[in-house]
C-alpha cells in the first residue's frame, strides 16, 4: 500500500460525457502527477501539481483538466469522452518539487462505450 | 531528458539474481537513475535511486559506474512473484517523465 488513494476504482461511462477522477496524495506529499496508461501508448505523464499550482505538463488534452485543492487532493476531469479515452489512469505523489521517487496510487480503470 | 535503452524482455527462473541493465549515454552531471516495478493493473512501485556507485536496499541493489552511462538494477534470488516490467527512468523530475516500454521480466519455476 503506497498511501495514495485514487476513486472510484471503475468507471464506466457513456461516449461525450464528463467524469472526475480524484486522488489523494500520501500524508505530507506536496506533489500530485496523473499519468494515463493504455495498452498501445504505455504510461503517459499528463500533469503536475506542487502545492495546489500547475508545475509541468506533459502529453494532456484539451478535454482534460486537473486542480490540486488547499487539503492537497486532486481532481482529474475529463469530457467530452472518447473510445480511445479508455485506460487506467493512476495518481502519484511525491514529497519533493522535481522528483521521480514517486509513489502511485491503485489506479482507475476508465472503460467509455 | 535523457534517453534510456532497456532490454524489451528478460527470463530467468527462481532463486537466481536477476540483473537488469540500463544504457543512458547522455545522462547530465544532475541526473538520478530511478527504477520502478509494475504488476498488470497496478500502478508502478518505487524500487530504488541512486547517483553513483552502489545503492542497496531491502529489495535491490542498484549499480552505477563510474561513466554513470549506464546503470544494473540487481534483484536477488528472485520468485515467481517478481514477474513484472521494470522501468529505467534518467532525470531529475524536472522536466516530462517518460516511463518508456520497460523490460518485461518472466521469472520460471
Amino acid at each position: 500500500d503506497s498511501g495514495v488513494t485514487q476513486t472510484p476504482k471503475h468507471l464506466i461511462t457513456a461516449t461525450g460525457q464528463r467524469v472526475t477522477l480524484r486522488c489523494s496524495p500520501r500524508s505530507g506529499d506536496l506533489s500530485v502527477y496523473w499519468y494515463q496508461q493504455s495498452l498501445d501508448q504505455g504510461l503517459q505523464f499528463l500533469i503536475q501539481y506542487y502545492n495546489g499550482e500547475e508545475r509541468a505538463k506533459g502529453n494532456i488534452l484539451e478535454r482534460f483538466s486537473a486542480q490540486q485543492f488547499p487539503d492537497l487532493h486532486s481532481e482529474l476531469n475529463l469530457s467530452s469522452l472518447e473510445l480511445g479515452d479508455s485506460a487506467l489512469y493512476f495518481c502519484a505523489s511525491s514529497p519533493r518539487f522535481e522528483s521521480y521517487e514517486q509513489y502511485f496510487g491503485p489506479g482507475t480503470r476508465l472503460t467509455v462505450t | 531528458l535523457a534517453k534510456t535503452t532497456q532490454p524489451i524482455s528478460m527470463d530467468s527462473y527462481e532463486g537466481q539474481e536477476v540483473n537488469i541493465t540500463c544504457s543512458h549515454n547522455n545522462i547530465a552531471t544532475n541526473d538520478y537513475i530511478t527504477w520502478y516495478q509494475q504488476f498488470p493493473s497496478q500502478g508502478p512501485r518505487f524500487i530504488i535511486q541512486g547517483y553513483k556507485t552502489k545503492v542497496t536496499n531491502e529489495v535491490a541493489s542498484l549499480f552505477i559506474p563510474a561513466d554513470r552511462k549506464s546503470s544494473t538494477l540487481s534483484l536477488p534470488r528472485v520468485s515467481l512473484s517478481d514477474t513484472a516490467v521494470y522501468y529505467c527512468l534518467v532525470g531529475v523530475g524536472d522536466d516530462k517523465i517518460i516511463f518508456g516500454k520497460g523490460t518485461r521480466l518472466h521469472i520460471l519455476p
